[in-house]
Order: C-alpha cells, then sequence, then structure tokens
C-alpha cells in the first residue's frame, strides 16, 4: 500500500496562469477527496468523488476550479487564471467508503504559489 | 452545521511533559471523530480514531475517548518528546461522509 500521492509538491506560477494538479489515492479506495489550506488554518472541504462521480462541490470551488475523476482512479483539480488568493496547500485523501469508521488517508500535499 | 472546536496555541511544554489538548464538537447524530497531526511542509498522518461513545482511541502514547454527553474528544500524552512537535487536528465525520476539521493547535516541545 502506497499510500495516497500528489504531484507536483511543489509549483510556483504567475497570476493569470493555469495550473494542475494530480492525485493518485491508495489503491482500491473509491472515495477521493480535495481539500485547501491556507497557513495557520485548517483544512477546507473543496470536492469529492464516489468512483468517478463527483458527489459534492464546496462553494469555495469558484468557476476557475474544476476537478475531475475520469476512470475512478487518479484525480486531477485544476485552476484557471490563477489569483494570489489560490495560493495554499492542496490536499488530496482517500478512504474506502466504509460507512463504519470511515477513515479518511492524506497525501503530502501540493503547495502552490501564485505570484 | 457541523463544527469543531480546538483550544488555541502554541501549547508549549518541557520535555517529559503531560499533554493535553482540549477537543469539543458540535454535530448531528453520531460522528466518527480523530485526531490528526501535520509536521512542517508535510500533509496531513492519521494519529488515532473513535467511532462511538466511550471508544479510546490510541497512538504513539496518545490517546483520545469519545465523551458523548461532553462532545469532546481531548487528545493526552503522558511524556511528551521534542519529536512531538507539530499541529494537531481534531476533526469529525458527521452523517454524510466528508471530514470537518477544527483550525488546529501547535505543540511545541523543548528539550
Amino acid at each position: 500500500d502506497t499510500g495516497v500521492s500528489q504531484d507536483p509538491r511543489h509549483k510556483i506560477t504567475k497570476r493569470g496562469q493555469n495550473v494542475t494538479f494530480r492525485c493518485d489515492p491508495i489503491s482500491e479506495h473509491n472515495r477521493l477527496y480535495w481539500y485547501r489550506q491556507t497557513l495557520g488554518q485548517g483544512p477546507e472541504f473543496l470536492t469529492y468523488f464516489q468512483n468517478e462521480a463527483q458527489l459534492e462541490k464546496s462553494r469555495l470551488l469558484s468557476d476557475r476550479f474544476s476537478a475531475e475523476r475520469p476512470k475512478g482512479s487518479f484525480s486531477t483539480l485544476e485552476i484557471q487564471r490563477t489569483e494570489q488568493g489560490d495560493s495554499a496547500m492542496y490536499l488530496c485523501a482517500s478512504s474506502s467508503g466504509e460507512s463504519s469508521g470511515n477513515t479518511i488517508y492524506f497525501g503530502e500535499g501540493s503547495w502552490l504559489t501564485v505570484v | 452545521g457541523d463544527s469543531v472546536t480546538q483550544m488555541e496555541g502554541p501549547v508549549t511544554l518541557s520535555e517529559e511533559a503531560f499533554l493535553t489538548i482540549n477537543c469539543t464538537y458540535t454535530a448531528t447524530g453520531y460522528p466518527s471523530l480523530f485526531w490528526y497531526v501535520q509536521y512542517p511542509g508535510e500533509g496531513l498522518q492519521l494519529l488515532l480514531k473513535a467511532t462511538k461513545a466511550d471508544d479510546k482511541g490510541s497512538n504513539k502514547g496518545f490517546e483520545a475517548t469519545y465523551r458523548k454527553e461532553t462532545t469532546s474528544f481531548h487528545l493526552e500524552k503522558g511524556s511528551v518528546q521534542v519529536s512531538d512537535s507539530a499541529v494537531y487536528f481534531c476533526a469529525l465525520i458527521p452523517g454524510f461522509q466528508k471530514l470537518v476539521f477544527g483550525t488546529g493547535t501547535r505543540l511545541l516541545v523543548s528539550p
């Protein structure tokens, strides 16, 4: 079990550029989550997938953000026309989705700096 | 709505001191409760969990007991080490299966 993997770990981009993050969940986990964390704050929920279906999106996820999980395995999170306020760590997590004691495992995160 | 409240940090302790980090929650139904730890520049690692009232989660010397009557899940450790310095997040999963986090408590342990 290799854990949740995220790529890239760090990204510096100019304001207005597009960025994409990739997440590979733990094998056979059917639920995949994206969270955003800014300095000194707890993670905030962005969206989650059950297999390939995107079941919930936070109002934090503006129209510039889009997430996909096309084959129910890896997922991508794209941010278009980045703004300085998008600077944060983007965390991916996965779980098996079992109703009892559902445990969510996180990756190492992808740091985004918009300059 | 569902929420988690943690004590403000930083908590500053000397090595081998006793640790308590308070966590209380508001939730409908019967959530599962978690403590996650985050070391500098890293993602979140699951520290322990409890899924029903009176359950005690434990790991690496840390413990927390699910107290439904006081809606609390306080984290404790009998003797902290410098390596325990990190940010600790209390979290819950209510009925709809996504984690709700507290704001985190930074622990600083000095030799």
